[in-house]
C-alpha cells in the first residue's frame, strides 16, 4: 500500500512570511504526527492530531499550527518564519491506537528560510 | 527529557557487530528504534515495551532493561546497507496518542 506522502518536498521562504506543509497519511491511519528536524536540535515533536483533534503537542511557540481533515490528511503551518525554522519537517502517520503504536514516516519536506 | 545514544558514531567492517545505546534518566514505558539514511525517512525498525523483552529483526534485534531504564540495539554481521543513523524514540506512559521524544542518533558506517 502506498506510504505517507508529504509536499512540497522542497519550500523556500523568507523571514516573515507563513508556510503551508500537507501531509498525506497511510490508509487507513488516523493519527498524524509531525516533527522537527535539524542537525542541532534533532528530531523534536511538535505534534499529533487524530480524528481532526490535536491529541498531543510539544514546545514549540504558537506560531507552529496544524489540522487535520476527515480523510486524516493534515496540514502544518508556520506563521511569521525565522530563520531557526529552516529545517526537514516530517510527519508519521500510525492507527492512533490507545497505547504503544508504530509511526511510520513521511520522506518529509525540506523548509529554508531566508 | 531526551534520552541519550551511545555511541555518537560508529565504523564497522562488513560482518562486524555493533550495540547501540539508548539511555533515559525517566521511567519508560516503551522504546522506538529506527534507521534513516541520507536524505530519506526514518524507517521503523522495532518497538519494545517495558517488561525486558527481547525482539528480533533479521540480524538486528534489540533489549529492553527496565531496571536500567536503557534499551541496546544489537547489529550482528553486519552489511553495507546497514549504514545510516539510528534513532532511539522514547515514550513515558501508556498514554493516548503518539509523542516520541527522540535521542541524538547514532551514526553507522559499515565499510566493505
Amino acid at each position: 500500500k502506498a506510504g505517507v506522502t508529504q509536499t512540497p518536498r522542497y519550500l523556500i521562504k523568507t523571514r516573515g512570511q507563513q508556510v503551508t506543509l500537507s501531509c498525506s497519511p497511510i490508509s487507513g491511519h488516523r493519527s498524524v504526527s509531525w516533527y522537527q528536524q535539524t542537525p542541532g536540535q534533532g528530531l523534536q515533536f511538535l505534534f499529533e492530531y487524530f480524528s481532526e483533534t490535536q491529541r498531543n503537542k510539544g514546545n514549540f511557540p504558537g506560531r507552529f499550527s496544524g489540522r487535520q481533515f476527515s480523510n486524516s490528511r493534515s496540514e502544518m503551518n508556520v506563521s511569521t518564519l525565522e530563520l531557526g525554522d529552516s529545517a526537514l519537517y516530517l510527519c508519521a502517520s500510525s492507527f492512533g491506537l490507545e497505547g504503544t503504536d508504530t509511526q511510520y514516516f513521511g520522506p518529509g519536506t525540506r523548509l529554508t528560510v531566508l | 527529557q531526551q534520552p541519550v545514544q551511545s555511541p555518537q558514531a560508529v565504523i564497522l567492517r562488513e560482518g562486524e557487530d555493533a550495540v547501540i545505546n539508548c539511555s533515559s534518566s525517566k521511567a519508560l514505558y516503551s522504546v522506538h528504534w529506527y534507521r534513516q539514511k541520507h536524505g530519506e525517512a526514518p524507517v521503523f525498525l522495532m518497538i519494545l515495551l517495558k517488561g525486558g523483552e527481547q525482539k528480533g529483526h533479521e540480524k538486528i534485534s534489540a533489549s529492553f532493561n527496565e531496571k536500567k531504564q536503557q534499551s541496546s540495539l544489537y547489529l550482528t554481521a553486519s552489511q553495507l546497507s546497514y549504514s545510516g543513523t539510528y534513532f532511539c524514540g522514547t515514550e513515558m506512559g501508556n498514554n493516548a496518542g503518539n509523542m516520541l521524544t527522540f535521542g541524538g542518533g547514532t551514526r553507522l558506517m559499515v565499510k566493505p
